[in-house]
């Protein structure tokens, strides 16, 4: 069936470390592909997207290239910050009708100054 | 812009009782969902729907239900609450099927 796999945290890096967290998928279909951000307290925000292979979605510095022959999204970025720290959640939709995402367990970060 | 607002944001409740977790979206989203955060597992869907008088179980439908009335709102009812139950509920929506999702804050549910 249709899944994610993600690295597990706790991840702790010091403030301007790379930062890769790791996020695998299965699915029967070509699903658009989701990192999703929570902060403390706070519900989830789409931090980046892409919806076919190849592309790479980007923001505030991070960024992900969904590939196909690898079936993974793996989220990078250069020089992490401590206002960084929260959890990341890769997820796909399955580009089902109904439009609904199958999220990984979460992987917890952070940053120490 | 208000986005996704869901009510309340923190709740207890006893064993038995019933109660209602409100969402409502001002996007004009025809997709929503209902999702469950609980430690080391992820978000769960509950249940979704995909248009005014549609909705469908998702992945743990179990002691819930919805109704979609309005395409503004979708609420989720716990018809007889369990501790099992005790979690953080997102409810989000959507554009379209390969659309992003908007996450509401939360609902903090404790049931003792």
């Amino acid at each position: 069936g249709n899944s994610v796999t993600q690295m597990e945290g706790p991840v702790t890096l010091s403030e301007e470390a790379f930062l890769t967290i790791n996020c695998t998928y299965t699915a029967t279909g070509y699903p658009s592909l989701f990192w999703y951000v929570q902060y403390p307290g706070e519900g989830l925000q789409l931090l980046l997207k892409a919806t076919k292979a190849d592309d790479k979605g980007s923001n505030k510095g991070f960024e992900a290239t969904y590939r196909k022959e690898t079936t993974s999204f793996h989220l990078e970025k250069g020089s992490v910050q401590v206002s960084d720290s929260a959890v990341y959640f890769c997820a796909q939709n399955y580009g089902g009708s109904q439009g609904n995402l199958i999220f990984g367990k979460g992987t917890k970060l952070s940053v120490k100054p | 812009n208000a986005g996704v607002t869901q009510t309340p944001k923190f709740q207890v409740l006893k064993t038995g009782q019933s109660m209602t977790l409100q969402c409502a979206q001002d996007m004009n989203h025809e997709y929503m969902s209902w999702y469950r955060q609980d430690p080391g597992m992820g978000l769960r869907l509950i249940h979704y729907s995909v248009g005014a008088g549609i909705t469908d179980q998702g992945e743990v439908p179990n002691g819930y239900n919805v109704s979609r009335s309005t395409t503004e709102d979708f609420p989720l009812r716990l018809l007889s609450a369990a501790p099992s139950q005790t979690s953080v509920y997102f409810c989000a929506s959507s554009l379209g099927h390969r659309s992003e999702a908007f996450f509401g804050q939360g609902t903090r549910l404790t049931v003792v």
